[in-house]
């Protein structure tokens, strides 16, 4: 059964950058799906911030695509996400997420709370 | 970008009962509409996507229906594990995937 784990800091200084890493198991991050991240402000709805395919072809929200950029490390089977110039308005659970054209979000990692302040 | 209306916003229905729960486009997404469960402290989880297609291991009293631009999950008996928040979710035309806002299932 594949699963999905984010790592990374849960407190960033504002203006800063977050790095944040999701570790696959239990499936290839080479297989035909799309890696995603998703958040969720506290108390508030999801936001789709991008994904990324295999072969390293991106989609960003065109809210934050000057600030946001995924990568896929296919030796670790895991992908990142980096999220520059962090305001208190990006403070929210941060989830990754496999996207399939035909089953969607189907599997979420637990999710990782990022705190913006100083 | 396809704005992603749901109704309402919480939604008071006692066990047994059934409940359903309204999504609405900003413009035509045909089929591709997705709907998912969230409980507190936990991760959405797939419940329906090509708006009436069951996930896998998704109870049978969950069911959606619809297309273009009205959409409904229907829960046909609900049972205390239903009272979550539900999301609408379409991916027709993306960048971006939009959500709904989400709607609070609370027990009556």
């Amino acid at each position: 059964q594949m699963q999905l784990q984010e790592s990374g800091p849960g407190l960033v200084k504002p203006s800063g950058t977050l790095s944040l890493t999701c570790a696959v198991s239990g499936s290839s991050i080479s297989s035909t799906s799309w890696w995603s991240w998703v958040r969720q402000p506290p108390g508030k709805g999801l936001e789709w911030i991008g994904q990324i395919y295999q072969s390293g072809i991106t989609s960003y929200n065109p809210s934050l695509k000057s600030r946001v950029t995924i990568s896929v490390d296919k030796s670790k089977n895991q992908f990142s996400l980096k999220l520059t110039s962090m305001t208190a308005a990006d403070t929210a659970v941060y989830y990754c997420a496999r996207w399939g054209v035909t089953t969607q979000f189907d599997s979420w990692g637990q999710g990782t709370l990022v705190t913006v302040s100083s | 970008e396809i704005v992603m209306t749901q109704s309402p916003a919480t939604l008071s229905v006692s066990p047994g009962e059934r409940a359903t729960v309204s999504c609405r486009a900003s413009q035509s997404v045909s089929s591709n509409l997705a709907w998912y469960q969230q409980k507190p402290g936990q991760a959405p989880r797939l419940l329906i996507y090509g708006a009436s297609t069951r996930a896998t291991d998704i109870p049978a009293r969950f069911s959606g229906s619809g297309s273009g631009t009205e959409f409904t999950l229907t829960i046909s008996s609900l049972q205390s594990e239903d009272f979550a928040v539900y999301y609408c979710q379409q991916y027709n035309n993306w960048p971006p995937h939009t959500f709904g806002q989400g709607t609070k299932l609370e027990i009556k």
